[in-house]
C-alpha cells in the first residue's frame, strides 16, 4: 500500500518568514495530493491540492509543488502570520488508492509574532 | 446541506463495552471512510467504502466493524472497547471521481477506561 512520510515534524518561524513542509510517497499510482490544516480541537480542512498532471499550484500565500519522478511534494507558505500556526498534513490518494487516502504524520507549525 | 455529520461528539466507555459511532453525509458522495487520530500522529484509515454494500479494510481495522447499507450512512462499530482505542475518530466522504476533496465530520472524542 501507499506510504507517506512528512518532514519536519515541528517547524518554528518568525512572522513574515517562509515555511516549507515536505512529503514523499511510495506508490506511483497515487495521483492526488492534498494538504490539510488542522487547528487544535478541530477537523482537518483542505487548504490546497495538486494533481499529478500539474507541477505547481499557487493560491495567494500558499503554494504546492510536485515532483512525480522523485515522488515528493512540498507545501510553501510565504509571509507567515500567527494565524498560520496549526498542524499541517499531507496526503496521497487516487489511482489504485481511490477512496482511501494515506496521510503523513503532520507538521506542527508555530509562527512567532 | 449539513455535509458530514457524526455522533456522538464525546463518549466514555468502559473496557469491554461496545458502541457505534454514527456518520451520515448529505452530499451523495460514493466514497466514505473512518480515520482515527492519536496524539501527535496523522490520520490512520480504519475502514472505507467505495459505495453502498461495499466496504474494505484500511490500515488499522482490528476491533472495528463497518457496514454501508445506504449511500448516506456509514456507522463504525467498536466490538469490545479497549484502552488502545482511546482516540479521536473522523468520518469522511468524497466524490467518486479520483482526486476530490475529502470532507471531514467534526470528530468524535472517545475515551476507553
Amino acid at each position: 500500500g501507499e506510504n507517506v512520510e512528512q518532514h519536519p515534524s515541528t517547524l518554528s518561524v518568525q512572522e513574515g518568514d517562509s515555511a516549507v513542509i515536505k512529503c514523499t510517497y511510495s506508490d506511483s499510482a497515487s495521483n492526488y495530493f492534498p494538504w490539510y490544516k488542522q487547528e487544535l480541537g478541530k477537523r482537518p480542512q483542505l487548504i490546497i491540492d495538486i494533481r499529478s498532471n500539474v507541477g505547481e499550484k499557487k493560491d495567494q500565500r500558499i503554494a504546492v509543488t510536485l515532483n512525480k519522478t522523485a515522488k515528493h511534494f512540498s507545501l510553501h507558505i510565504t509571509e507567515t502570520q500567527p494565524e498560520d500556526s496549526a498542524v499541517y498534513f499531507c496526503a496521497a490518494s487516487g489511482g489504485t488508492n481511490a477512496g482511501k487516502s494515506t496521510f503523513g504524520d503532520g507538521t506542527t507549525l508555530t509562527v512567532k509574532p | 446541506n449539513a455535509g458530514v455529520t457524526q455522533t456522538p461528539k464525546f463518549q466514555v466507555l468502559k473496557t469491554g463495552q461496545s458502541m457505534t459511532l454514527q456518520c451520515a453525509q448529505d452530499m451523495n458522495h460514493e466514497y466514505m471512510s473512518w480515520y482515527r487520530q492519536d496524539p501527535g500522529m496523522g490520520l490512520r484509515l480504519i475502514h472505507y467504502s467505495v459505495g453502498a454494500g461495499i466496504t474494505d479494510q484500511g490500515e488499522v481495522p482490528n476491533g472495528y466493524n463497518v457496514s454501508r447499507s445506504t449511500t448516506e450512512d456509514f456507522p463504525l462499530r467498536l466490538l469490545s472497547a479497549a484502552p488502545s482505542q482511546t482516540s479521536v475518530y473522523f468520518c469522511a466522504s468524497e466524490e467518486r471521481a479520483s482526486g476530490n476533496t475529502i470532507y471531514f465530520g467534526e470528530g468524535s472524542w472517545l475515551t476507553v477506561v
